[in-house]
C-alpha cells in the first residue's frame, strides 16, 4: 500500500515550456486535491476533484489544468510556465462522505513535487 | 471557513510536554478544528480532529474551550521528531460534495534536546 504517489519529484523546466505532474492514490479514494507550498506561506488549493471525471477550481487555479480521467490518478498540468509557478506542489486524497461513522475528514498527502521555472 | 491565528514559533524541550495554541474566536457550530502537522520538506500529516469535546489519540490530546473559541494541541511527551510546522484549521463538515481544507501558516515547533 503506497498511499499517495506523486511523480516527477524533481523537474527543472523554462519559461514557456509545458509538464504535467501525476499524482496516484492507491486507497479508492473519492476526493483528490492539487495544492502548491511556496517559502513562508500555506498550503494553497489549486484544483480539487470529488470523483472520477470531474474537476474544480480552488483558490489558485490560473494556468493550471487537471484531468481525473481515472479514479486513482490526479494530472496537474502546466501549459505554458512561468517563473510564478516554482513552488511546490503537493497532491492529496481522501474519503468522501457517506462512509460508516468514523470518517475523520483526514487528507493523505503525497511526498511533494519541487518545480522550478527558470 | 473560521479564520485561525497562531504564534509564528514555539520551542519545547525533549520529553516534556508542548501546548500548541490556536485561536479561532468566529467559529460556528457546525466547524470542527482540524490540526495537521508538516516536517520539514513532507507532504502535511493529519493529526487529530474535534467540534466541542477533547479529543485524544495515540499522537496527541485536543483541547477545545467550552465556548470553543479556542484550542490547543498537546504532544505529551515532545522528541525531537516533532520538530514541525503545525497547522489549525476550522473547517465545516458538512453534507456537500467537498471537503477543501485551507492551510495558514501555521506554528513551527521547535523541540530541543
Amino acid at each position: 500500500n503506497a498511499g499517495v504517489t506523486q511523480t516527477p519529484k524533481f523537474r527543472v523546466l523554462k519559461t514557456g515550456q509545458s509538464m504535467t505532474l501525476l499524482c496516484a492514490q492507491d486507497m479508492n479514494h473519492e476526493y483528490m486535491y492539487w495544492y502548491r507550498q511556496d517559502p513562508g506561506m500555506g498550503l494553497r488549493l489549486i484544483h480539487y476533484s470529488v470523483g472520477e471525471g470531474t474537476t474544480a477550481k480552488g483558490e489558485v487555479p490560473d494556468g493550471y489544468n487537471v484531468s481525473r480521467l481515472k479514479k486513482q490518478n490526479f494530472l496537474l498540468g502546466l501549459e505554458s510556465a512561468a517563473p510564478s509557478q516554482t513552488s511546490v506542489y503537493f497532491c492529496a486524497s481522501s474519503y468522501s462522505i457517506g462512509l460508516a461513522g468514523g470518517w475523520t475528514g483526514e487528507l493523505f498527502f503525497g511526498e511533494g513535487s519541487r518545480l522550478t521555472v527558470l | 471557513d473560521a479564520k485561525t491565528t497562531q504564534p509564528t514559533s514555539m520551542d519545547c524541550a525533549e520529553g516534556r510536554a508542548a501546548n500548541l495554541p490556536c485561536n479561532h474566536s468566529t467559529i460556528s457550530g457546525n466547524e470542527y478544528v482540524y490540526w495537521y502537522r508538516q516536517i520539514h520538506s513532507q507532504g502535511p500529516q493529519y493529526i487529530i480532529h474535534g467540534l466541542k469535546n477533547n479529543e485524544t489519540n495515540e499522537m496527541a490530546s485536543l483541547i477545545i474551550t467550552e465556548d470553543r473559541k479556542s484550542s490547543t494541541l498537546i504532544l505529551p511527551h515532545a522528541t525531537l521528531r516533532d520538530t514541525a510546522v503545525y497547522y489549525c484549521i476550522v473547517r465545516v463538515w458538512s453534507g456537500g460534495s467537498n471537503y477543501k481544507l485551507t492551510f495558514g501558516k501555521g506554528t513551527l515547533l521547535t523541540v530541543n534536546p
